[in-house]
């Protein structure tokens, strides 16, 4: 079955440095989501990608999808303290067009 | 409610019985899911529903584990004969509609489940 694999699984930085998490599928996938978890809550969406290649920001957040739609990236320019948190991609593949398949999630702590 | 609701918060059970879990999406919302999930893992599907109906419910483990949603609103997830390996956190989420290119997900506080 479809897989998501992410990378680092933990990643600890100083406060104002960058911070870039990778999510890899084994299906090509029809579109790509990113999820936000503090510590004891539960999972907050962050955005959702389409279209191959697309490039989107919020703010500090830098999203990208891959141009085979297989990979995706979160990248997080001068982290803050309030960025802590396991930040999970979620993907949705041609077969399976409503199931998302969470990776495991990459954990970000920052140190002030 | 504002948002995904799931009673109880928390549930301890002992080895064998049988545990209900109880979600109530946002009002509208036709899609309601669940995801188990374990310390330091990502959310594991189980089912998805989309209406009454169970559109996909391969996550499901084993026999063990049944959900309903007979009125297209609040879910219950049933697990029988619990097993201390089921122990984990159980995340109802919700979303206005499915389908390819849609579907925020909106997550309730989760359920969580210890059997010993």
């Amino acid at each position: 079955g479809q897989q998501v694999m992410q990378i680092p699984q933990y990643q600890h930085v100083q406060e104002g440095e960058d911070f870039t998490t990778y999510c890899n599928s084994s299906t090509t996938l029809s579109n790509i989501q990113w999820y936000k978890q503090r510590p004891g809550g539960h999972p907050v969406f962050l955005i959702q990608l389409v279209k191959s290649g697309e490039v989107k920001k919020q703010k500090r957040l830098t999203f990208q999808f891959g141009e085979a739609k297989k990979n995706s990236s979160l990248h997080i320019t001068a982290t803050q303290t309030t960025d802590v948190g396991t930040y999970f991609c979620a993907g949705r593949s041609g077969g399976s067009n409503y199931k998302l398949t969470f990776g495991k999630g990459t954990l970000l702590t920052v140190n002030p | 409610g504002a948002g995904v609701s799931q009673t109880p918060s928390n549930k301890v059970t002992e080895k064998g019985k049988y545990v209900e879990l109880r979600c109530d999406p946002i009002s509208g919302h036709t899609a309601l899911y669940w995801y188990r999930q374990s310390l330091g893992q990502g959310p594991e599907f189980l089912i998805y529903f989309q209406g009454t109906g169970a559109a996909d419910d391969s996550g499901l483990p084993n026999d063990r584990f049944f959900a309903v949603r007979p009125e297209g609103s609040v879910s219950t997830l049933k697990i029988q004969r619990t097993e201390r390996g089921d122990s984990a956190v159980y995340l109802c989420a919700s979303s206005l509609t499915a389908g390819q290119g849609t579907g925020e997900l909106f997550f309730g506080e989760g359920s969580r489940l210890t059997v010993l």
